[in-house]
Parts: structure tokens; sequence; C-alpha cells
């Protein structure tokens, strides 16, 4: 079966650093691109980036450039995302899906369960 | 970036119903595409990629039209476990944006 499987939720202070990670099973993992996806409490999906883990090719969306960053571990299978310093307008929920590129298509099919992130002091 | 809007931003519906919701781009993507459906506390999940394409597993009551910057999803008989948010969302240039959501929910 192909899944996605996040971290668990975190809890942590404004400033603070974090890294949550995605870790795919049952498909090559080198071979798809992984997307990450905002949303915020009460809000609609805000796409962020994407890596290639064959190559760590990586695309940021310009909304999230400099403030967070994408990473992967080909060995393990996993995919990261990452903030050096936590704000509390970071607290959201974060997806991350798997990016199904093929002629005149381009879609997240599978999706993790998502990692709840608050921020609070 | 590309935007996209959709519309409306709620419906309230009842079961049985034909809904549809419609979804612009503030450029042409030709058919990239993408709908999904979202419920509370899950994470979204595919319907329909390349406008019109059903995903695998998904019934074929969801349909998807549309191409250049008008876009279109229709459920052709709304079920109970069919009231969620449903997002389009372009895959022609990154940043790959979503629209704001459509929320079905029971009238």
């Amino acid at each position: 079966e192909v899944q996605l499987v996040q971290s668990g939720a975190e809890v942590k202070k404004p400033g603070e650093s974090l890294k949550i990670s995605c870790k795919g099973s049952g498909y090559s993992f080198t071979s798809y691109w992984i997307g990450w996806v905002r949303q915020m409490p009460g809000k609609g999906l805000e796409w962020m980036g994407i890596i290639y883990p064959g190559d760590s090719d990586t695309r940021y969306s310009p909304s999230f450039e400099g403030q967070v960053t994408i990473s992967a571990d080909k060995s393990i299978s996993t995919a990261y995302l990452q903030w050096s310093s936590l704000k509390a307008s970071d607290t959201a929920m974060y997806y991350c899906a798997r990016r199904q590129d093929g002629y005149n298509s381009d879609y997240m099919d599978v999706w993790g369960k998502g990692t709840t992130v608050t921020v609070s002091s | 970036d590309i935007q996209m809007t959709q519309s409306p931003s709620s419906l309230s519906a009842s079961v049985g119903d034909r809904v549809t919701i419609t979804c612009r781009a503030s450029q042409t993507i030709s058919s990239y595409l993408n709908w999904y459906q979202q419920k509370p506390g899950k994470a979204p999940k595919l319907l329909i990629y390349a406008a019109s394409s059903l995903q695998s597993g998904v019934p074929s009551r969801f349909s998807g039209s549309g191409s250049g910057t008008d876009f279109t999803l229709t459920i052709s008989s709304l079920q109970p476990e069919d009231f969620a948010t449903y997002y389009c969302q372009q895959s022609y240039g990154t940043p790959f944006t979503f629209g704001p959501g459509t929320k079905v929910d029971i009238k």
C-alpha cells in the first residue's frame, strides 16, 4: 500500500526550531516529488513547495521561500519540513503529499494525515 | 503566481441535488486543474485531475470539465458523505496554488 506517514503533533515556543517528517512507503520514494501544504486553523490550503528526493531538487512558493526549508533523506525514504525560528503565525496543520506528474497532468495523489504544529508562549 | 477563485464560497444543498462548483484561473492553465475534497479533521483527497479525469476509486457522480481559465466540478446526485469542502488547484506553474474552497453543507 502506498502511504505517507507524518510525524506527530508538536507544541513549541516562539523562536524554537522544528523539523517535521514525512516517510513514504509502498513505492519508489526517489521517483516522485513530495510536496508540503499548509492549512492554518479554519483556513484553506496553501502550497508551500516540493522536493524531488532522487536529487533533492527543490522548488518553493515565494510566500514560503526563506521561511522554511524542505529537505529529504532518500536512504530512509523521508522528506522534511523545518523551521529555524518559529513564530506564532506558523501554527497550522502541515500535510505532505506525493506529486504525480505525467503527460498533461500533474496532481497530488497520496496525502499524509498531517502534522499539527502549535507555536505558543 | 496564478490566482485561483472559486464560486460559490459556500452552498447548502439536499441529498440528491445536483451541485456545481466553479473555479477560475487568473491566466490560462490548459487542463492543469485538479479538484480535492476535504472533510473536517481529515487530509484532502484527490477527486479529479487534469480537469476531467476521475481518480481511481472516486464515485462516478463526480465529474469535472473545462479548460483554459474556467472549470467546473459537478456532483450529479449529492450523497450524505459528500458534505465537505472542495478545493481546486492549478498545476500549470509553480507555485501550484489552490482556490479558497467551497463548503458544501446540508440544507
